[in-house]
């Protein structure tokens, strides 16, 4: 079963405005940790921003903050003031403590254009 | 704070010839990964270190590749002999410990084309 899943379609975000990308996970862990990694062209995959799910408070870092619903499942990334390099894939990954054996489990991806 | 380096970054060989990949992590991380990311694809892990030690290598297709974290330092990811499927992003990624909690970070990756 997936265990992130990243719906979205490729999109067009024009310079200076806010996104947002949608993460949905699965898991009845009630340990576990939410990430966001950002993937331009070049391959690396660069951490952004990271959620426990003991968290009370949503995470943020800089420009990036993330919408965590808890009881809807959801992890959802929003990035303020987009530039051009914002232009990547973006990758939405969790972690069990007790399942999914240790591992990062990564969604598929958001690619993200930002246009001037 | 040094990242974690990979070479080469680029490597582009013949089905059934060899290659190996190097990863020295972000220094003090005990945890060791190494993935494969397939184009258009999350990256799948193959193995993990934690220090020297293996932890877990089950997604590692045994009979063609191999790892090994000498010293509990760098670590080297061989593939032999490669196959066309075998073509993807290789990345190495470390961390503090290998807790649910602990981050990964990534290092550049090696772009692997298998002709």
């Amino acid at each position: 079963a997936q265990k992130i899943t990243q719906t979205q379609p490729g999109m067009f975000v024009q310079e200076k405005e806010a996104v947002t990308l949608d993460c949905t996970y699965d898991t009845s862990d009630p340990s576990y940790g939410l990430f966001w990694y950002k993937q331009p062209s070049s391959g690396e995959m660069i951490f952004l921003i990271y959620q426990g799910s003991y968290d009370q408070q949503n995470a943020t870092e800089g420009r990036y903050s993330l919408n965590f619903q808890k009881a809807r499942k959801s992890a959802n990334l929003v990035i303020s003031a987009s530039q051009l390099g914002d232009s990547a894939m973006y990758f939405c990954a969790m972690r069990e403590r007790l399942y999914g054996n240790n591992r990062l489990a990564f969604g598929k991806g958001n690619q993200v254009v930002v246009i001037p | 704070e040094a990242g974690v380096a990979q070479s080469p970054r680029y490597k582009i060989i013949e089905k059934r010839q060899s290659v190996a990949f190097w990863c020295n992590p972000i220094s003090g991380h005990a945890t060791l990964y190494w993935y494969q990311q397939i184009l258009g694809q999350g990256p799948k892990l193959l193995i993990q270190f934690q220090n020297n030690g293996v932890v877990d290598d089950s997604q590692l297709p045994k009979d063609r590749f191999s790892a090994e974290r000498l010293k509990g330092v760098d670590s080297t990811l061989k593939i032999q002999p490669a196959k066309l499927e075998d073509s993807a992003v290789y990345l190495c990624a470390s961390s503090l410990g290998p807790d649910w909690s602990d981050t990964q970070y990534f290092g550049p990756g090696t772009r692997l084309t298998v002709l």
